[in-house]
Parts: structure tokens; sequence; C-alpha cells
């Protein structure tokens, strides 16, 4: 079995300054990692990924995880945000011979000016 | 592509009646997924289609739920009768063969009253 915890369920923070959403998974055999976005009334959007690899994976508006196996951990940061990243915030867990996305609770970021 | 597409994105209706919920999935994609999100649950998984054929219904929460796919372009998600509880964000989400990620749709807004 997996389970997905997601530490913070919210999270406010100001304009341009960091943030770090806490993502820890428990599993016993090797797993893909996923962080998705969801803005508001949309659907969930693949943020990044990790497969297999280098463990520091980066999306492409600057959040960026890193994968710890030893910690079974893959939280993500970005070192300034912006108003537009306020949003939910899930991440999520596949087995590597299964067909099923576990998620966490969800994190809300808001950012304010 | 157009990405998943769901219908109706808001549906509101009375207690007892029957409620049908549509995905196009991005073609292609031989995976299809079902999930409801709850603020109390968060996103559950419903049922998993592979190639057109249900694989794993264990999240569907009762009788009342019903799912077909009848064929690689379309399924429906079916509550009859419906209830308040039953009241949630209905998203569909496709993968193809060999893909780790699920793409989703923008979602039903789903409200029983």
């Amino acid at each position: 079995a997996q389970s997905v915890t997601q530490l913070d369920s919210q999270v406010p923070v100001f304009e341009e300054a960091p943030v770090e959403l806490r993502c820890n998974y428990s599993s016993s055999v090797s797993v893909y990692l996923f962080w998705y976005v969801q803005y508001p009334n949309q659907g969930l959007q693949l943020l990044l990924k990790y497969l297999s690899g280098s463990t520091l994976v980066e999306s492409i508006n600057g959040f960026e995880a890193e994968f710890n196996k030893s910690q079974t951990s893959f939280h993500l940061r970005k070192p300034s945000v912006h108003i537009s990243d306020t949003a939910e915030y899930f991440c999520a867990v596949r087995r590597g011979n299964d067909y099923k996305l576990s998620f966490g609770a969800g994190t809300t970021v808001t950012v304010r000016a | 592509d157009a990405g998943v597409i769901q219908s109706p994105r808001h549906e509101v209706t009375e207690m007892g009646q029957e409620v049908t919920l549509r995905c196009k999935p991005i073609s292609g994609h031989n995976s299809l997924f079902w999930y409801r999100q709850t603020m109390m649950r968060g996103l559950e998984l419903l049922i998993y289609f592979n190639n057109n054929v249900p694989i794993d219904d264990s999240g569907m929460p009762e009788d009342r739920f019903s799912a077909k796919m009848p064929n690689a372009s379309f399924s429906t998600l079916k509550i009859q009768p419906s209830e308040p509880r039953d009241s949630a964000v209905y998203f569909c989400a496709s993968s193809p063969q060999g893909h780790t990620e699920a793409f989703f749709g923008q979602g039903t807004r789903l409200t029983v009253v």
C-alpha cells in the first residue's frame, strides 16, 4: 500500500518570497512522483514529475522538487513566488507497476502582494 | 489536441434524479480514470478503464454509481438516484500506454439539492 502526506494544508506567502511545500510518501517499492497544480475552478495540471535519474526536477515556471529516497520525500520549492502561483498543489505517487495515482490532501498556496 | 473534455461543467439536480457525466479522453490514450474531489475526502479514484474495459471499480461508492466506456473516445459516469452527499467535483483523466502521469479534464461540479 502507499499513502501520501502533505504536511501543510494552507501556506500563505508574500509575493517574491520563497515557498516550500512538503510531501512525504510511504511505499515499499519504487515509485514515480508527481506534483500537480489546480487553479481555481480548473482541472489538475502536471507541474513536474520524477521518474528516474537526477533527483532534482524542475518545471518551466520556476518550481523544483527533489526526490529524497532515504527520507521518502518529494518537497516542492520555488525561490520567488508570483501572485499567479496562488493555487492548490497536490503531490501524487504511483508505484512502478501500478496504474493508480495516489494523491495527497493538497496544499493551498495563497500569494499576497 | 483539445485535452480531456468533460460535460457538463456544472450540474445542479434534485435528489433522486439521474445524473450522467460525460468524458472524451485524449485521442490515442487507452487508460481512463474517473476521480471525485470533495473537501472531506480529497481526490478519490472511482474507476479505471484500460482499452475500454473496467479494470478496477473498487472506488465506486455504491450501486447507485455506474460507469461505462462503450468506445475509446467516450465514457460516462451515472448516478441513479442521486443524493446530496454526491455533491462534488468529478474529474475524468486519461493516459497513454506506458505513460506514468494522467491528464485531467476541467471537471464537472455536481450539486444535488
